[in-house]
């Protein structure tokens, strides 16, 4: 009964290679969030969905495209991975609209060498 | 653009004592947040400062807003080992982003 969950914990990976990470809410929320923080735990939003429509696009690299096939899912796509994209990516959900409060899931990890 | 600037980021306290983090922000906000961090963990919601004058408190912990100041507080009250981990807070932009603070790495020692 884990609120907000992703999948997968940890990826290690080589440069340039194309990979996913996969978020779920089950608290009915209908806005999604991916943030990362890196290595200084400096936390920075990426992207945000509310019902399905992507309402924040931050500066990040064309590289990073997110996907919401429907509003309990936001997976984060990455390609062409770099060394400076390793980091720990969380995933959130809010009630409503954007600025409510957000709940957190797990993190992901990701390295890549 | 919005600006979050905690102080101060590193905090070691003895158990016992009390303690204030400090939380400014650049341009107004509806809202303030403080989150808690556990060492690879995920982020667990402490509290939602709404308005001016907000205070709200859960145990040790009391967290409170000023927004003519553009300043929110979290009051550690006789510190306790459980509290050691990294405080967050955390405004909302005009344009519903939210934006943090470099966190504050609170550590209680005995």
């Amino acid at each position: 009964d884990t609120a907000v969950s992703q999948t997968p914990k940890y990826l290690v990976t080589q440069m340039g290679n194309d990979k996913s990470i996969k978020c779920e809410q089950n608290l009915g929320h209908d806005t999604m969030y991916w943030y990362k923080q890196d290595s200084k735990k400096f936390l920075k939003i990426m992207f945000s969905y509310n019902n399905k429509e992507l309402i924040i696009n931050e500066t990040v690299p064309n590289r990073f495209s997110p996907k919401s096939p429907d509003k309990a899912h936001l997976n984060l796509h990455i390609n062409s991975l770099e060394l400076g994209d390793s980091a720990v990516y969380f995933c959130a959900s809010s009630q409503g609209a954007p600025g409510e409060e957000q709940f957190f899931g797990p993190g992901t990890r990701l390295t890549v060498l | 653009e919005l600006k979050v600037e905690q102080n101060p980021l590193f905090l070691s306290m003895q158990e016992g004592k009390n303690y204030t983090i400090y939380c400014n922000y650049s341009t107004t906000s509806d809202r303030l947040y403080w989150y808690r961090q556990d060492p690879g963990k995920s982020l667990e919601s402490l509290f939602v400062l709404l308005s001016n004058g907000a205070v709200k408190q859960e145990g040790r912990l009391m967290a409170s807003l000023d927004t003519k100041a553009r300043l929110s507080t979290l009051h550690i009250t006789a510190a306790v080992h459980d509290l050691s981990a990294t405080y967050f807070c955390a405004a909302l932009s005009s344009n519903y982003k939210l934006t943090f603070g470099k966190g504050t790495l609170l550590t209680v020692n005995p």
